[in-house]
């Protein structure tokens, strides 16, 4: 069946430095991606729809600037949390959807993002 | 915009037996789907069953099953003879139709399942 990596499955950064985490469609492609996160013992909160080829729509109340994403092909998304600082540290998960007409969305298994 | 309720943050259940988790939404569309997922410790997501909102037929899978309910904007999770490894948080989840459409999310229902 359709299968999304997602890398790292966790990582651990220095308050101010930048992380990058990616997203890969196996198997299919994916014009659209889909990044959410998720605190700890909470739901899941999308944070933006990543396009391929162009701009990412950002949720309100996600800054842009901070959570860059990029989605130059149609197999990969990155989302770079810039300038991490500790209340950054969550869990995020990336999901993508087979474009065929009646498919649901595939999640790749997260990552832990830690900022100390 | 839609809204997912999951009235129920915990439930428990004993081996074998029968559990149903709520969920209800809002919504002004016509075209959608709704899922359930599943998320172990792991904190994978795994599909559980999912309907199309044109269908009145209920969906089913193995032991899980839902109650859909159209006009009260109501989709039930029962889960028959509860095994160990249901143990997880389920999350009910709306999508809008359309091949871009994100999942909206309800806050989570944190089920146990003791021996």
């Amino acid at each position: 069946g359709a299968v999304v990596s997602q890398h790292p499955s966790w990582v651990i950064c220095k308050s101010g430095t930048s992380v990058k985490i990616e997203c890969r469609s196996l198997d299919f492609q994916a014009t659209t991606m889909f990044w959410y996160r998720q605190f700890p013992k909470q739901s899941l909160m999308l944070m933006a729809t990543s396009n391929e080829g162009s701009k990412a729509t950002y949720e309100q109340g996600v800054e842009k600037d901070k959570f860059l994403i990029n989605h130059a092909s149609l197999t990969l998304s990155t989302l770079t949390v810039t300038s991490a600082h500790p209340e950054d540290s969550s869990f995020y998960i990336c999901s993508a959807r087979d474009p065929g007409a009646d498919s649901p969305l595939h999640f790749g298994n997260g990552t832990r993002l830690t900022v100390t | 915009a839609q809204t997912v309720t999951q009235s129920q943050p915990e439930m428990s259940v004993q081996e074998a037996e029968t559990v149903t988790l709520s969920c209800t939404y809002d919504t002004s569309e016509n075209n959608y789907y709704l899922f359930w997922y599943k998320q172990p410790p792991s904190r994978q997501m795994i599909l559980v069953i999912r309907q199309e909102a044109y269908k009145q037929q209920n969906a089913t899978e193995n032991r899980f099953s839902v109650n859909f309910q159209k006009a009260a904007k109501s989709f039930s999770l029962k889960i028959s003879d509860s095994q160990l490894g249901d143990t997880a948080m389920y999350f009910c989840a709306f999508m809008k139709g359309g091949t871009a459409s994100k999942l909206t999310f309800g806050t989570g229902t944190r089920l146990q399942v003791t021996l």
